[in-house]
This record gives structure tokens, C-alpha cells and sequence, in this order.
């Protein structure tokens, strides 16, 4: 069976310092992967998707950068946190050919700057 | 440009009561809607789902209603239970065309059942 696995569950970081989150998602291949971020009272907001290796699309301009250096591996970094960057942050994959079937969030990563 | 609009931040109800949960959305190329449910530091999971050519999918509880000519959905929980407090979002996507499956979602909409 498939799993996605997303780390770390919290995380406390000082404005100005780097970031860096990860995603890997077991039992199938070539994914399609996105990272999504909740903002307090906001809603799920798509940041980066994924539809294989090196390919990184990005939705919105911001502080954050997405990297794919494996097949089920994704990786959201930043190299100088904002205050603004403080959210929940979700990782999700499904499969090609399936559009929005099978669509798999991870447990999130809660991110505050201070 | 917020496309997928929850108008009510939070929604109180009895338990055993219904509860109705909205969603509006502007664009018209979405033909495939969908609701998720999260708990709090829990990634959302996936509830139930309508195709623009249907008008009602029904799974156990609940039942979401597609209104297209109003660009409207709902999700109706009957009867709601104390477990159905969580927070819900509407999603919605395009089902053909491009090879992802990229999802627009709501701001979402806080379910208190109370016992």
C-alpha cells in the first residue's frame, strides 16, 4: 500500500534563518507530488506541484523554493525564514492518469517563526 | 482571486441535527468537486466527491449537492455526531486536460457537533 510520510510534525524557527522541509512517499512510482500551505485562517493554498524529477512548477511567488531530487522524494526549503512563512504545511502526492483520485495528503508540518 | 469560496468560517450544531455546509465557486471549467475533512495537526482526508454531470452523490451520512447553474455545492452530514467536528473543505478541479490533479481549495469551515 502506499504511504506518504512528511517531517518534521512541528517546527519553532527565527526569522532570517533556513528551512527546510521533506516529503517521501512509499509504495508507487513516478508521483505526482504538491506542497501546500494553510495560513492561519486561510485556506489550503497549492505552493508547488510536481509531475517527476527536477520538474517543479510553482503557483505562487514567494519566499519558498521546492526541490524533487528523487522519484518520491520533495523537498520545500527556504533559505531565510519570514514571519509570513508561519502556516501548516502540507505535503501530498497521487497518481498520474488518476487526476484528483487517490489525492493523499501527509500529516503536515507546523511551521512559526519567531 | 479566491475561485472556491466557504462563506461561513464556523458552523454549531446539535447532535443528531443536520448539519449543511457550503461552498461557492466562481469558475466555470471546474466539473469535479470534492470535500475533504481535517483534525487539528492532521493532514485532510478525503470524504466525498461530485462530477459536474451529476447533481447529488450520496455516501452514508452524507451528501453533497451540485447546483451548476449556481456554481454551488453542499455537503449535508444527517445525523451529525459529536466525531463530524472537525473542519471541512470544499476542493474543486478540472477533470481532463492536463496530467496532475491539482486541487483548488476552499478557506474551509469550522463543524462543532455538540452532544
Amino acid at each position: 500500500s502506499q504511504t506518504i510520510h512528511q517531517w518534521p510534525a512541528t517546527l519553532v524557527q527565527p526569522v532570517g534563518s533556513p528551512l527546510s522541509l521533506e516529503c517521501t512517499v512509499e509504495g508507487t512510482s513516478n508521483p505526482n507530488l504538491y506542497w501546500y500551505r494553510q495560513a492561519a485562517g486561510r485556506g489550503l493554498q497549492l505552493l508547488f506541484y510536481s509531475v517527476g524529477i527536477g520538474q517543479i512548477s510553482s503557483e505562487v511567488p514567494q519566499n519558498l523554493s521546492a526541490s524533487r531530487p528523487q522519484d518520491r522524494q520533495f523537498i520545500l526549503s527556504s533559505k531565510k525564514l519570514l514571519l509570513s512563512d508561519s502556516g501548516f504545511y502540507l505535503c501530498a502526492w497521487n497518481n498520474p492518469g488518476w487526476g484528483f483520485y487517490g489525492y493523499t495528503f501527509g500529516s503536515g508540518t507546523r511551521l512559526t517563526v519567531v | 482571486d479566491q475561485q472556491v469560496k466557504q462563506n461561513s468560517p464556523s458552523l454549531s450544531v446539535q447532535e443528531g441535527r443536520i448539519s449543511i455546509l457550503n461552498c461557492d465557486y466562481t469558475n466555470s471549467m471546474f466539473d469535479y468537486f470534492l470535500w475533504y475533512k481535517k483534525y487539528p495537526a492532521e493532514g485532510p482526508t478525503f470524504l466525498i466527491s461530485i462530477s459536474s454531470i451529476k447533481d447529488k452523490n450520496e455516501d452514508g451520512r452524507f451528501t453533497v449537492f451540485l447546483n451548476k447553474s449556481a456554481k454551488h455545492l453542499s455537503l449535508h452530514i444527517v445525523p451529525s455526531q459529536p466525531g463530524d467536528s472537525a473542519v471541512y473543505f470544499c476542493a474543486a478541479s478540472f477533470a481532463g486536460g492536463t496530467s496532475y490533479g491539482k486541487l483548488t481549495f476552499g478557506q474551509g469551515t469550522i463543524l462543532t457537533v455538540h452532544p
